[in-house]
C-alpha cells in the first residue's frame, strides 16, 4: 500500500543546531506539504511543493527551508533550531490537480528544542 | 489574521448525543471545505468535505451543513460514540496552481463519554 513516512518520529536537540526532518511518500503525488501543530494554533503551513525543484513558503516559513530533488521526498530543515520551534511536524501529500484536494498525512515528528 | 475560526476548542458529549463543531471563514474565494479527524499520535485524515454549491452533505453519522451567505459551516456527529473521541479540524481551501492548499482551523478536541 502507498504511504507517507516521517523520520525521526521523536527528536530532542539543542538551540542553534541544524535539524532535518525527513518525509517520504510512495503515493507518487506531485504536491507535498509541511505543517506544524501546536496547541491552540491548529495546523499551520510551513512550506509546500508542487513538484521537483518547486518550493513555496507558507504561513510560518521563517527559520525553515525545504528542497525537492525528487517526487518522493521533501525534507524539512531547521537551519538553527530555536525553542519556539518545539512542535509536532506533519508532512502531507496530495494529488496534483486532484478534485478533492485530499491531503494524506504522515504520523508526525515530535521535535523538542532545549 | 485567522482565516478560519473554529469553535468550541473542546467538547464533551455523552454517548448517543449530538456533537456540533462550528467554523467561519472570511475569504469568499474559498471553494472547498474539508473536515479532518485526528486520533492521538496519528496524523489527520480526511473525514468529509463539501463544496459551496450544496448546503448539506451527509456520510453515515457525519453531516456538514454549509451556509454560504453567512460564511459558516459546521460538522454534526449524530449518535456520538466513544470511538469518535478525537481532534477535529475544519479547513477551507481555494485552488492554487491547480491544487488545493487548505487553511486549517485551530481544532476541537472531542471527548465522548460512554
Amino acid at each position: 500500500d502507498a504511504e507517507i513516512t516521517q523520520s525521526p518520529r521523536h527528536k530532542i536537540t539543542e538551540t542553534g543546531r541544524q535539524v532535518t526532518l525527513a518525509c517520504h511518500q510512495t503515493w507518487n503525488h506531485n504536491n507535498m506539504f509541511w505543517y506544524r501543530q501546536d496547541l491552540g494554533h491548529g495546523l499551520r503551513l510551513i512550506h509546500y511543493s508542487y513538484g521537483v525543484q518547486d518550493t513555496n513558503k507558507g504561513e510560518v516559513s521563517d527559520g525553515y527551508s525545504v528542497s525537492r530533488s525528487n517526487t518522493e521526498d521533501l525534507p524539512l530543515t531547521l537551519e538553527s533550531a530555536a525553542s519556539s520551534q518545539t512542535s509536532v511536524y506533519f508532512c502531507a501529500s496530495s494529488e496534483a490537480g486532484g478534485r478533492t484536494g485530499e491531503l494524506f498525512f504522515g504520523e508526525g515528528s515530535r521535535l523538542t528544542v532545549l | 489574521q485567522q482565516q478560519v475560526k473554529q469553535s468550541p476548542q473542546s467538547l464533551i458529549v455523552q454517548k448517543g448525543g449530538i456533537s456540533i463543531i462550528n467554523c467561519a471563514y472570511e475569504n469568499t474565494a474559498f471553494d472547498y471545505f474539508p473536515w479532518y479527524q485526528q486520533f492521538p499520535g496519528k496524523g489527520p485524515a480526511l473525514l468529509i468535505a463539501i463544496r459551496p454549491d450544496v448546503s448539506e452533505k451527509k456520510e453515515g453519522r457525519f453531516t456538514i451543513s454549509f451556509n454560504k451567505s453567512a460564511k459558516q459551516f459546521s460538522l454534526h456527529i449524530m449518535d456520538s460514540q466513544p470511538g469518535d473521541s478525537a481532534t477535529y479540524f475544519c479547513a477551507a481551501a481555494v485552488a492554487s496552481g491547480g491544487s488545493y492548499i487548505p487553511t486549517f482551523g485551530r481544532g476541537t478536541s472531542l471527548i465522548v463519554h460512554p
